[in-house]
């Protein structure tokens, strides 16, 4: 079982383009998470999904940025027209169906995306 | 009132010495409280965690000391090994199905030789 995968590891885009970020959560866990790790900041909570269904996504800002869990598939996290500001690392995390409150919480590896 | 505190910043302890990491928070709600260990270019990783109804939980070299009074707690690494050294974060959640983790800005310890 290899945990919580996410990819790429290293994202790239210039300013303006898109960026898709995935995770897979462990296997048998249907909670994800998604934070924001900027440097020397703390993990910032940005969405918590369930399967097809968005439980809270209080800390997302309102414009270019979009969540969602299918019932098929990874977990993605959509940042349009992105900008320099956005550069950071994003980590997504999940966690068992049984827990509550972010028990068992598993992290991957995150993703760093680099705007130019 | 969803904000969780910590301190210090960053933190140098020599080998052998013991590392003290505090954490506050406001909402009472909260009830369960996790600290995480993030190595560089790493996802952070469970090390520990502590709900109320108990004032200390021990593991191994990591012991968590909570005052709910107060609404405080903190992390202590006794005898504090250079492979400690990384980024450690503490959090807090409620309990309930719907919640999420919010975590303190981070202590970034360096153990010397």
């Amino acid at each position: 079982n290899a945990g919580v995968m996410q990819n790429p590891r290293h994202l790239v885009r210039r300013r303006g383009q898109e960026a898709r970020l995935r995770c897979s959560p462990m296997k048998g866990h249907s909670h994800v998470y998604w934070y924001r790790q900027l440097p020397e900041e703390g993990l910032k909570f940005m969405v918590y999904l369930q399967k097809e269904n968005i439980i809270d996504e209080s800390g997302m800002p309102k414009e270019r940025f979009s969540a969602e869990f299918p019932k098929e598939g990874p977990s993605i996290l959509r940042i349009q027209q992105v900008v320099r500001g956005d550069s950071a690392a994003y980590f997504c995390a999940s966690s068992p169906p049984s827990s509550g409150g972010g028990e068992k919480l598993l992290f991957g590896s995150g993703t760093q995306l680099s705007v130019l | 009132q969803q904000q969780v505190k910590q301190s210090p910043q960053s933190l140098i302890v020599q080998k052998g010495g013991i590392s003290i990491i505090n954490c506050a928070y406001e909402n009472t709600a909260f009830d369960y409280f996790p600290w995480y260990q993030q190595f560089p270019g790493k996802g952070p990783a469970l090390l520990i965690a502590i709900r109320p109804d108990v004032s200390e939980k021990k593991e191994g070299r990591f012991t968590i000391s909570f005052n709910k009074s107060a609404k405080q707690f903190s992390l202590h690494i006794m005898d504090s090994q250079p492979g400690d050294s990384a980024t450690y974060f503490c959090a807090a959640s409620r309990s309930v199905s719907y919640d999420k983790v919010i975590f303190g800005p981070g202590t970034s310890l360096s153990v010397i030789p």
